[in-house]
């Protein structure tokens, strides 16, 4: 229901552009946050930031100033962009959906995109 | 902000798993299973209500702000990495082997 896409391999201090896709359901709807998640090799996830229907974001603080969210309720895909690209952003890039409530917690993911950063 | 231990468990068919998070904000988590060269799958939210079709093996716990998940008879499907989550934040990890 939510697939990733994108380039795979990034050169350094270039920018990334990913899009997630969301089938078989909507973006519109108050009841979700749409997040990007990235995971090093062998390293935990990471959260990047998250997007509302309404266009309210919230972005991991240290990632701040590079990345910025976007999206597209026409076309059912929202997108992460992320400036200045290093080999520390070499990771697997998930999108998911997040349950809006108290306790904030992420149901559907995508199956994710590998991003390799390499000149 | 979430402290998952032990880093490593390794038990055989038919054991008890016992995975914990501690965690220093709000009394709800997370809790999801990744296998090798898949996305985490969501076991576990509000601290103890398994996701849809997640089978009543995984159960969770909390106690104040530690956190508990269960697996009451592990499965060789059950070897993964899982994760306890919280607000923006995930732990580092239990990784289960089973034997």
């Amino acid at each position: 229901r939510l697939q990733e896409s994108g380039p795979g391999l990034v050169k350094p201090l270039e920018s990334l552009s990913l899009t997630c896709t969301v089938s078989g359901g909507s973006l519109s709807s108050g009841s979700y946050f749409w997040v990007w998640i990235r995971q090093p090799p062998g390293e935990a996830p990471e959260w990047i930031g998250s997007i509302s229907y309404g266009g309210t974001t919230f972005y991991n603080s240290s990632l701040r100033s590079r990345v910025s969210l976007s999206l597209d309720t026409s076309r059912s895909q929202f997108y992460l962009m992320l400036t200045s690209m290093t080999a520390a952003d070499t990771a697997t890039y998930f999108c998911t959906r997040l349950v809006y409530s108290v306790a904030n917690y992420m149901d559907v993911w995508g199956r994710g995109t590998k991003v390799i950063v390499s000149s | 902000l979430l402290a998952q231990s032990p880093g490593r468990l390794s038990l055989s068919p038919g054991e008890r798993a016992t995975l914990s998070c501690r965690a220093t904000h709000s009394p709800y988590i997370a809790w999801y299973q990744q296998k090798a060269g898949q996305a985490p799958r969501l076991l576990i939210y509000d601290a103890s209500t398994r996701a849809t079709g997640i089978p009543d093996r995984f159960s969770g716990s909390a106690s104040g702000t530690d956190f508990t998940l269960t697996i009451s008879r592990v499965d060789p499907d059950d070897s993964a990495v899982y994760y306890c989550q919280q607000l923006g934040f995930f732990g580092g990890g239990t990784t289960v082997e089973i034997k």
